[in-house]
Formats: structure tokens, sequence, C-alpha cells
């Protein structure tokens, strides 16, 4: 069965730093969407992408964080300069079209900013 | 705004109990409602969804719930807990209408410990 993957698993960074994570979706969805985790915390919502252009950002997807399709089969979501309060688990998710509304959730990406 | 309240965070049950999940969830119209369950070092897999009819879903690994309008409620039920079962449940509520700004709100969770 087709499966969103994550890469990497594990990311440690130093503050300031630039990090980029990456997602494959499902091959032929066409939704793309990125979550975080905090330690303890909910999952929460950070940005919608279709069609190559966000659909929808959270107002903690600020001007540090950007997401791009570079090749047609990545996904990725780049934090310019990280701060401690990044460190969370980044999912990403996928969904086949607008008319069906689950997401396929990826394994995650466990970031620690120290 | 739609929101999921799981009231519940950590529950513990015996192996071959039977186990209920809470989740409420506040939103304007009928939903889209999903639990997923996460392992430890795993991903969020889906157990199962309501969109619309039959209120109660079921899903996979035994699991089953109920959707009841008039509680705002979707609560997650087993009959006889396994070990393998031990998780962290999360409700969440997607909005109806698709598109491209749909999206989920997650409930903070409920954190499943089984005890042999």
């Amino acid at each position: 069965e087709p499966e969103v993957t994550q890469t990497p698993s594990h990311q440690v960074t130093q503050m300031g730093q630039e990090v980029i994570l990456r997602c494959v979706p499902i091959s032929n969805h066409l939704y793309f969407y990125w979550y975080r985790q905090i330690l303890g915390q909910k999952v929460e919502f950070l940005v919608s992408f279709y069609n190559n252009e966000i659909s929808e950002k959270s107002e903690i997807f600020d001007d540090q964080f950007s997401v791009e399709r570079p090749d047609g089969s990545n996904f990725t979501l780049k934090i310019r300069s990280t701060k401690l309060e990044d460190s969370a688990m980044y999912f990403c998710a996928s969904r086949p079209n607008e008319y069906q509304e689950t997401q396929y959730f990826g394994p995650g990406t466990r970031l620690l900013v120290l | 705004a739609q929101s999921v309240t799981q009231p519940d965070i950590h529950i513990t049950v015996s192996e071959g109990a039977s186990l209920e999940l809470r989740c409420n969830y506040s939103y304007g119209a009928t939903p889209y409602l999903f639990w997923y369950v996460q392992s430890p070092g795993q991903g969020l897999q889906l157990l199962l969804k309501y969109f619309s009819g039959d209120t109660l879903v079921q899903g996979i690994k035994g699991f089953e719930a109920e959707f009841k309008r008039s509680q705002s409620s979707f609560n997650l039920r087993k009959p006889s807990v396994h070990w393998s079962d031990a998780a962290e449940y999360f409700c969440a509520v997607g909005a109806q209408g698709g598109g491209s700004n749909y999206k989920l709100t997650f409930g903070k969770g409920t954190l499943l410990t089984v005890n042999p």
C-alpha cells in the first residue's frame, strides 16, 4: 500500500540554522500538508499546498517557513532560521483530491533545536 | 472555528477489558470526523472516519466509533483491548466542503496504557 515517507526521521540543529524537512507524498495525490506536534501538545496545522501554491497557512507559519514542491514528487518544508520553539515533530500529509477528505500522514521528522 | 476536545489525557485499562475514548467537537455544520492512532516512534495511522450515513462506523484493529450529533461526540470504542493497542489516540475534525482550504483540527490526544 502506498505510503507517505519523510526524511530525515530525526534532525538536530543549532538555533539560527536553516533546516529542510523532506516528504514524498503518495503518488497522484494533489493536496499536501504540513502539521507539527510540540511535545505534549496537540497536532497543529501549519500549511496546505495545492496546484503549486499555498492554499492556507496558520498563524504559526510565518516568514521563517516556506514550502516547495521542487520536482513533482518531493514536498519540502524549510525553516530559515530555527528557534528553540521550533523543536517539534513535523508531519507531512497528502490527500488524493478535493472529493476525498482523508489525509494520509507520514511517520514524521523529529526536529530538535539546540 | 472548529475545535476538538479529548477530556482524558491518560487512560489505563487491563488487557481484555473494554475501552471507550471520548471526543467532543465543535463545528457549525456536520463535520468529517476521524480517529488516528500514533504508536511510539510512528506516524499517525487512520483508524476510522465518519462522513455521513450510518452513525456507527467500523475501523481497523477492531475499533468502532459512534457519531452522536446531539452530544457533539465521536467516541471510540473497542470491546476487548490487546496489549498492542497501547498508543496515543487522536480525534480530529475536518470541515465539510473539501476544496483547497480543507484541513484537520486535532484534539490533544489520549494516551492509552494497557496492563497485562
